[in-house]
């Protein structure tokens, strides 16, 4: 009965190889989101998708590619890994709330080791 | 823009005492506002929020927050805390018309047995 589940929990890969993590939600929600947590734990947005729409796109390399195959699916497909892209991710998903959003509600994050 | 300051990298308490985990934010118009907690090696959990109404709002575990819109503070307060309560506590800001969450650096909570 999970709400919002992410695979791999662990990802270690070399540099320059592509790699990519999957993102589900069963909370029936409009809007997914990833996340990016650096070793300081400080959290940023990267993309957000509303139904299956690209709504938030911050600045982030173009290496990053996410992707919504439906509105309960946000993948994050990532080219070239560098060493700074090591980190945890998260993916997050809210209902809809007077036409934008409501509480998001988080996975149990990829942390991703790029050696 | 919107943003959120939280003063505090650490907050140190013995169990029992009460716990105050401080948070000012920065946004045009009405904001949502959120307290999350991250216990280590997991994801975030919701806590509470405030959208609109009584100041005070309860949350999860025996938390509660005061939204304060003349001083810009949403601070978390639980009367009495517990060893458990020892983790990683996050402030978040999210104005009314929009999707983007914007989070502060995060305050690591110590209860002393």
């Amino acid at each position: 009965d999970t709400a919002v589940s992410q695979t791999p929990k662990y990802l270690v890969t070399q540099m320059g190889n592509d790699k990519s993590i999957k993102c589900e939600q069963n909370l029936g929600h409009d809007t997914m989101y990833w996340y990016k947590q650096d070793s300081k734990k400080f959290l940023k947005i990267m993309f957000s998708y509303n139904n299956k729409e690209l709504i938030i796109n911050e600045t982030v390399p173009n290496r990053f590619s996410p992707k919504s195959p439906d509105k309960a699916h946000l993948n994050l497909h990532i080219n070239s890994l560098e060493l700074g892209d090591s980190a945890v991710y998260f993916c997050a998903s809210s209902p809809p709330r007077g036409g934008f959003t409501d509480t998001q509600y988080f996975g149990p994050g990829t942390r991703l080791t790029v050696l | 823009a919107q943003s959120v300051a939280q003063p505090e990298d650490q907050v140190n308490v013995a169990e029992g005492n009460p716990l105050t985990v401080k948070c000012t934010y920065s946004v045009s118009g009405n904001p949502y506002l959120f307290w999350y907690v991250q216990y280590p090696n997991r994801g975030l959990q919701f806590l509470l929020k405030y959208i609109t109404g009584d100041n005070l709002v309860k949350g999860s575990y025996g938390f509660e927050a005061e939204f304060n819109k003349s001083q810009t503070s949403f601070h978390l307060k639980k009367p009495s805390a517990l060893v458990s309560d020892s983790a990683l506590y996050f402030c978040a800001v999210q104005r009314s018309n929009d999707y983007k969450l914007s989070f502060g650096a995060g305050t690591t909570v110590t209860v002393r047995a």
